[in-house]
């Protein structure tokens, strides 16, 4: 099992373009969710999924929009990236929320200009 | 709001010291609590998981306890190596926003073992 995989691991963008973070999983996890990490701050939960085709928001949503046609992916749309979506992105994983531990990605570092 | 706090922010010891991470929670309500360990621009390596109805997890040298009633939970290192050297994060599943177990972080303490 690759586990949890992360695409890409470095990105720039510039204020205002778009983009789209890729996470996938290969443990047949029902839960998904996408968290950014920032100094000072921790892991703050953006969104996740209970499994395909059902998602929600978690504590700083705005900004971010995610889909979950697959149990495998749950990628993290940015539609106009701003200097403060600069952060760390992490994806994890879990058969579900409550009783099991999450596994996380690599993470993707992101810097918006 | 649901909070977790670590304290102390950052812990420097001599290798081989015993030491232990402390971790509060405002949810007696909690589901779980895990504690991860991140090295320098890594991922989340999880260490331990402790459901709310156990009291504690071993893992090696690795010992977490959870107290729902006081909302705290330790993470205790035996004979500590400069390995053990990271970042060490513990988060609780807990309600919030209408959802059920979703993790909420601490900052998270630095841990710095001297050779």
């Amino acid at each position: 099992n690759a586990g949890v995989t992360q695409t890409p691991k470095f990105q720039v963008l510039k204020t205002g373009q778009s983009m789209t973070l890729q996470c996938a999983q290969d443990m047949n996890h029902e839960y998904m969710s996408w968290y950014r990490q920032d100094p000072g701050m921790g892991l703050r939960l953006i969104h996740y999924s209970v499994g395909a085709g059902i998602t929600d928001q978690g504590e700083v949503p705005n900004g971010y929009n995610v889909s979950r046609s697959t149990t495998e992916d749950f990628p993290l749309r940015l539609l106009s990236a701003a200097p403060s979506q600069t952060s760390v992105y992490f994806c994890a994983s879990s058969p579900d929320r409550s009783n099991y531990e999450q596994y996380f990605g690599p993470g993707t570092r992101l810097t918006v200009t | 709001k649901q909070e977790v706090t670590q304290i102390p922010a950052a812990l420097s010891v001599p290798e081989g010291e015993n030491l232990v991470l402390n971790c509060s929670f405002t949810d007696s309500a909690i589901y779980n609590l895990q504690w991860f360990r991140q090295d320098p621009g890594k991922g989340l390596t999880s260490l331990l998981l402790i459901q709310s109805s156990q009291r504690e997890q071993t893992s090696g040298r690795l010992n977490a306890s959870l107290d729902k009633s006081s909302g705290r939970s330790t993470l205790y290192i035996a004979a500590s190596q400069p390995g053990d050297s990271a970042t060490y994060l513990c988060a609780g599943g807990m309600n919030y926003g209408g959802s059920q177990g979703n993790l909420i972080f601490g900052k998270g303490t630095k841990l710095s073992v001297k050779p």
